[in-house]
């Protein structure tokens, strides 16, 4: 079958840096994406990534080996407004976007 | 900035009843999916369309049909509402089928089943 892990809650601190694995086991390989989803809301796109190695986008970074079957999204200099769910999904063979259950970050002053 | 909408941010029906959620995308894109968001589960997909009055089942479909007369409108109908029909609904859309295309997420129907 198709499954995505990650951690279900972190906990960090305001201006800290942190890190939500994301490991997936999957029929294919087409890309995977982080999305950011605040409590009561839509999830919204963060990152993409199809190829190994990091991708920097200002605070936000992602990184992906296909060969360990394993994604990371990297949040520096955290602040409160980053406290939402973190969701990571791959796109299968078929194209088809599998979605592991999102980790909750909660951010302490 | 494309713009997904959805009929009802809240939404309350009894077992038994038909009920409707429709979903709108202002940019013309050909792919749009409905999905359930439950606590502790990922999100599932139910229906999705790559084109006007085209369907394809998703994980989930069971309990649940759907509409795509126009391109921008993509409904998800419950033919009769359970109350383990009671979730989040969210539509996306995308503009195609290319590896790196996002989806855009409406606001998300909150469903209550009593």
């Amino acid at each position: 079958g198709q499954n995505i892990d990650q951690p279900t809650e972190m906990t960090a601190t305001e201006g800290a840096i942190v890190q939500i694995n994301c490991t997936y086991q999957t029929s294919g390989f087409n890309g995977l994406f982080w999305y950011q989803q605040h409590a009561g809301e839509a999830p919204t796109f963060l990152s993409y990534n199809v190829l190994d190695g990091l991708e920097e986008k200002g605070r936000f970074s992602s990184f992906l080996s296909r060969s360990k079957g394993y994604s990371y999204l990297l949040l520096k200099e955290l602040q409160m407004k980053d406290s939402a769910s973190y969701l990571c999904a791959v796109k299968d063979s078929n194209y088809q976007l599998i979605w592991g259950a999102g980790t909750k970050l909660i951010i302490k002053p | 900035d494309v713009k997904v909408t959805q009929s009802s941010r809240y939404l309350v029906k009894r077992t038994g009843e038909k009920v409707f959620l429709e979903c709108v995308q202002d940019m013309d894109h050909e792919n749009m999916f409905w999905y359930r968001q439950d606590p502790g589960l990922g999100l599932r997909l139910i229906y999705f369309s790559y084109d006007v009055k085209m369907k394809e089942k998703g994980d989930i479909p069971e309990g649940y049909s759907v509409s795509r007369e126009k391109k921008e409108r993509f409904s998800l109908i419950l033919e009769s509402a359970s109350t383990n029909q009671t979730s989040m609904y969210l539509c996306a859309s995308t503009p195609g089928q290319g590896d790196s295309y996002e989806q855009y997420f409406g606001p998300g129907t909150r469903l209550t089943v009593t």
